[in-house]
């Protein structure tokens, strides 16, 4: 089946530096998806892409669909302590119906 | 608007128990899923409903079963409770290219 590899596994951050997380696939998606899971809560969209190139922004976070559509990056700006969490990347394709998800990149930022 | 709704949020099990786990969706979707969730693993998809009166199963369906018991009620069962089912477990609706997954917050699940 298909499957993600995302990276880093976990990052642990001074307050106020930029973040880069990744997710690399050997099958195509149509949608990439991230999305952020705060300690004891489900995963919460972050952003979706939903074409090749597809740069996106929300806030200080930053997204884009790889233009092979085999990847995605995320990049979180001037972090803050309250980007604690696990940060999930999801592939969506149509065909299959259903999203895979990257086993997660989890986030310290020290004050 | 209450989303994705799960209950219990807790529940500890002895092995050979079994239970109900159950979740509502008031976004009018139709497809549900149940995950698992295991520390450095990730989400993995146990059984999937892309709509009523269908269910199929996804990554890791052994050991349970679910019923799309209507559009909104998707539940799973764990008939005999192993540790290995020691676990959170999500109930997400949506996952279409239009409507990205919306999270319940989790049952967290302990098999002793």
């Amino acid at each position: 089946g298909q499957q993600l590899n995302q990276s880093p596994q976990s990052m642990f951050i001074q307050e106020g530096e930029d973040v880069s997380m990744n997710c690399t696939s050997s099958s195509i998606f149509n949608t990439w998806l991230w999305y952020k899971q705060d300690p004891g809560e489900g995963p919460v969209l972050l952003i979706a892409l939903y074409k090749a190139g597809e740069l996106t922004s929300n806030g200080r976070l930053t997204a884009q669909f790889g233009i092979t559509r085999k990847d995605s990056f995320l990049n979180i700006s001037a972090s803050i302590p309250s980007d604690v969490g696990i940060y999930f990347c999801a592939g969506y394709n149509t065909n299959a119906g259903k999203s895979t998800f990257g086993d997660g990149t989890t986030l310290t930022v020290k004050p | 608007n209450a989303g994705v709704t799960q209950t219990p949020k807790f529940q500890v099990l002895k092995t050979g128990q079994s239970m109900t786990l159950q979740c509502a969706q008031d976004m009018n979707h139709n497809s549900m899923y149940w995950y698992r969730q295991d520390p450095g693993m990730g989400l993995r998809l146990i059984y999937y409903s892309a709509s009523e009166g269908t269910t199929d199963k996804g990554e890791v369906p052994n050991g349970y079963n679910v019923s799309r018991l209507n559009k909104r009620e998707f539940s799973l069962r764990l008939e005999s409770a192993a540790p290995s089912q020691t676990s959170v477990y999500f109930c997400a609706s949506g996952g279409t290219a239009d409507s990205p997954l919306h999270f319940g917050n989790g049952t967290r699940l302990t098999v002793t």
